[in-house]
């Protein structure tokens, strides 16, 4: 199975400040792979889905790069609505995993 | 309007079984790929099964031989039979539709239905 490691586990931050989360996979997994924001109590949201493709209504601030096994999810000013929990996951083969989640949190 | 609504959560002892269903609307389950995800108590996403359009089926390690995914078509709903529960598959599960043509990309989520395995 294919292993997802996200870091940080969690981040510290202000309104306007650059984020960038980033997800490793344990094998090549070519751009295979999305993002997903999750808000208390919520279900998780689609943001990026093949690596760096924005999902419609997703606003701009939100991008993704990477690919192979390395990838990155940047929030370029960050906004009160941002605070959240974010997760990287791998569609490139069954079972789909998923990263362990960042954590945004005001500072 | 599309929609996912989850039912069939609730509190089961250790070793019983139950079974989620997952009523779509708007879209037909059988033309797409459908998930399961789950998520502890305070903790992660998990991915738990896919059901492709054709049939085949794949799950998590955690759930293999203990969890089927299934569907009918007659009431355009998905389910997942959960058997010989554990203390560890206390979860929200979540029923999703990935997007078409795209399985893995978890597109359309439903609320999501708590299932408590204690005794």
């Amino acid at each position: 199975d294919i292993q997802m490691t996200q870091s940080p586990s969690s981040l510290s931050a202000s309104v306007g400040d650059r984020v960038t989360i980033t997800c490793r996979a344990s094998q090549s997994i070519n751009r295979f792979l999305n993002w997903y924001q999750q808000k208390p109590g919520k279900a998780p949201k689609l943001l990026i889905y093949a690596a760096s493709n924005l999902e419609s209504g997703v606003p701009s601030r939100f991008s993704g790069s990477g690919s192979g096994t390395d990838f990155a999810l940047t929030i370029s000013s960050l906004q009160p609505e941002d605070f959240a929990a974010y997760y990287c996951q791998q569609s490139y083969s069954p079972p789909l995993t998923f990263g362990g989640g960042t954590k945004v949190e005001v500072k | 309007e599309v929609q996912l609504v989850e039912s069939g959560g609730g509190l089961i002892q250790p070793g019983g079984s139950l079974r989620l269903s997952c009523a779509a609307s708007g879209f037909t389950v059988s033309n797409t790929y459908m998930t399961w995800v789950r998520q502890a108590p305070g903790k992660g996403l998990e991915w738990v099964s896919v059901l492709y359009s054709g049939g085949s089926t794949y799950y998590a390690d955690s759930v293999k031989g203990r969890f089927t995914i299934s569907r009918d078509d007659s009431k355009n709903t998905l389910y997942l039979q959960m058997n010989s529960l554990r203390a560890e598959d206390t979860a929200v599960y979540y029923c999703v539709r990935d997007r078409p043509s795209e399985v893995g990309q978890l597109l359309l989520w439903g609320q999501g239905t708590l299932v408590t395995v204690s005794s």
